[in-house]
C-alpha cells in the first residue's frame, strides 16, 4: 500500500541546516509527485514545495533560496533541505504525495516530523 | 497568493448538519479540495475537486462550490468528525490552504 515516512531530527540549532527524507513505498517517484507541507505547532497547513515526477522542482518563493528539494528515486527518496533556520521554522514537516488525476491534490501524507529550532 | 478564508470554529450536535465555508481571495476554478485533521495526525483527504470523495470517506460528507466560495458538508454529523477541517487550492501558484476551521461537539 502507499506510504510515506519522514525521518529527521528532532532538534535543530538556530542558523543551522536541516535535512528531512521522505521514504516512500507502494508507488514510484517517477510515476507521482511528492512535496513538502510544515505546520507550525497550532497553525495551519504550508505548502513548501514539490519535487515532480518528472524530477523538476517547484518552491514556495517564502522560503526565497533558503530551501532545496531533491530525489533519489533509485531508493525512492526525496530530500528537503532547508538552511538558516530560524524559531519561527519549529513546526511539524509532512511530506505528501500529490496526484494529478483529476485535479491535483494530496492524496497521501506521511505521520510528519516534529522539528524544533533552538537557541 | 490566494488567500482561503474560513471561520475559525464551529460547534454541533451529533446528527446535525454542518456547513464549513472556504472564500478564496481570487478565483481556483474547481481546484479546491478539503482535508480532516485530527490532533497529532497527519491530514486526510476528504474531498477532492470541489465535490469529488475520496476513496474511502463516508458519503456523509460532501463538497460544493466553484470559483472563489466553496463549502464542506457534514450530514450527519458524527463524534467521531470532531476535528479541523482545512481547505487548499491548488489553482493558483502556490498552493495555498486554509487556516482551518475547529469543528466540536456539543
Amino acid at each position: 500500500q502507499v506510504q510515506l515516512k519522514e525521518t529527521g531530527p528532532d532538534l535543530v540549532q538556530l542558523t543551522q541546516t536541516l535535512s528531512i527524507t521522505c521514504t516512500v513505498s507502494g508507488f514510484s517517484l517517477t510515476t507521482y509527485n511528492v512535496h513538502w507541507v510544515r505546520q507550525p505547532p497550532g497553525k495551519g497547513l504550508e505548502w513548501m514545495g514539490a519535487m515532480w515526477n518528472g524530477g523538476g522542482t517547484d518552491y514556495n518563493s517564502a522560503f526565497k533560496s533558503r530551501l532545496s528539494i531533491s530525489r533519489d528515486t533509485s531508493k525512492s527518496q526525496v530530500f528537503l533541505k532547508m538552511n538558516s533556520l530560524q524559531t519561527d521554522d519549529t513546526a511539524k514537516y509532512f511530506c505528501a504525495r500529490l496526484t494529478n488525476y483529476g485535479g491535483y491534490y494530496f492524496d497521501y501524507w506521511g505521520q510528519g516530523v516534529m522539528v524544533t529550532v533552538s537557541s | 497568493d490566494t488567500v482561503l478564508t474560513q471561520s475559525p470554529a464551529l460547534a454541533v450536535s451529533p446528527g446535525e448538519r454542518v456547513s464549513i465555508s472556504c472564500r478564496a481571495s481570487e478565483g481556483v476554478n474547481s481546484y479546491m479540495h478539503w482535508y480532516q485533521q485530527k490532533p497529532g495526525q497527519q491530514p486526510k483527504l476528504l474531498i477532492y475537486k470541489a465535490s469529488n470523495l475520496a476513496s474511502g470517506v463516508p458519503a456523509r460528507f460532501s463538497g460544493s462550490g466553484s470559483g472563489t466560495d466553496f463549502t464542506l458538508t457534514i450530514d450527519p454529523v458524527e463524534a467521531d468528525d470532531t476535528a479541523t477541517y482545512f481547505c487548499q487550492q491548488s489553482w493558483n501558484d502556490p498552493y495555498t490552504f486554509g487556516a482551518g476551521t475547529k469543528l466540536e461537539l456539543k
